[in-house]
C-alpha cells in the first residue's frame, strides 16, 4: 500500500518569501491533516479536511497560511510571506475517515522541513 | 481545551532493559482515545499502540503496553526487551469525540544504548 506522499522534502527561503507544499494522501482517505511541528515540540493542527470541506482550521494563521484539497484528493499548504518562526517541519496525514472508530488510525508523511532565513 | 502533557524530555536505557514513557491528559470528556506515536529520525510519525477510554483492560502490542489510569488521567507506554530500533521520539496524543482534533503532547526523546 502506498503511504502519504509529501513534496519537498526540504525548502529553504527567505523571510517574506512564498512557499508551498503538496500533499497526496492514501487512495480512498476522506480524511487529510496538516500539522506543523516546532523544533522539540508535538505536532500542532493547521487544518483538516473531510473530502474538500475543511473540518477545523482554528489554528491556521489565516492572515499568511492557506490550503486547498481540489477534488477530496490532494492538498497543498501554502505560506505567503513568510516569518522566521515559520520554520517547521509540515506533516501531512490522512486517515479513512473520523479516527472515532475501532481500529482507526491516521497515517503520516516524511514532512517538508522548511527553514526561513 | 484537551491539553497532552509529557513531563520527560529525554530518556535513555541500556538495550534489552525496560522503559517506562509518561503522559498525562486533561481534558472534561468521558469518551477518547489515547495514542502513542514513534518519530524516528525520517520524520514519519508510526503508530505504537492505541486506547479506548471505555476500555477497562490495558492495551498490548508485543513488547509495548500501556498503563492507563483514567481517574488519574494517566496514560504510560512501557516498552519491554528495548531495541537499538526503538530509538526515537515518542508522542503521546488524544482524540476525543467532541471535536475529533488529534492533540500531540511535546515529546520525549529515547535513546537505546547498545
Amino acid at each position: 500500500e502506498a503511504g502519504v506522499a509529501q513534496s519537498p522534502r526540504y525548502k529553504i527561503i527567505e523571510k517574506r518569501q512564498s512557499v508551498a507544499f503538496w500533499c497526496n494522501p492514501i487512495s480512498g482517505h476522506a480524511t487529510l491533516y496538516w500539522y506543523q511541528q516546532i523544533l522539540g515540540q508535538g505536532p500542532k493542527l493547521l487544518i483538516q479536511f473531510q473530502n474538500n470541506g475543511v473540518v477545523d482550521d482554528s489554528q491556521l494563521p489565516k492572515d499568511r497560511f492557506s490550503a486547498e484539497r481540489l477534488k477530496g484528493v490532494d492538498s497543498t499548504l501554502k505560506i505567503q510571506p513568510a516569518k522566521l518562526e515559520d520554520s517547521a517541519v509540515y506533516l501531512c496525514a490522512s486517515s479513512p475517515a473520523s479516527l472515532l472508530g475501532q481500529g482507526r488510525k491516521a497515517f503520516f508523511g516524511q514532512g517538508t522541513r522548511l527553514t526561513v532565513v | 481545551a484537551q491539553t497532552v502533557t509529557q513531563s520527560q524530555p529525554e530518556m535513555s536505557v541500556q538495550e534489552a532493559e525496560t522503559v517506562t514513557l509518561s503522559c498525562t491528559y486533561d481534558t472534561s470528556e468521558n469518551n477518547y482515545y489515547l495514542f502513542w506515536y514513534k518519530q524516528p529520525p525520517s520524520r514519519q510519525m508510526i503508530l505504537v499502540i492505541r486506547q479506548e477510554a471505555y476500555k477497562q483492560q490495558n492495551a498490548t502490542e508485543n513488547r509495548f503496553s500501556v498503563n492507563f489510569q483514567k481517574a488519574a488521567k494517566s496514560f504510560s507506554l512501557k516498552i519491554s526487551d528495548s531495541q537499538l530500533g526503538d530509538t526515537a521520539m515518542y508522542f503521546c496524543a488524544f482524540i476525543d469525540f467532541g471535536n475529533e482534533k488529534l492533540t500531540f503532547g511535546t515529546g520525549t526523546r529515547l535513546t537505546i544504548i547498545p
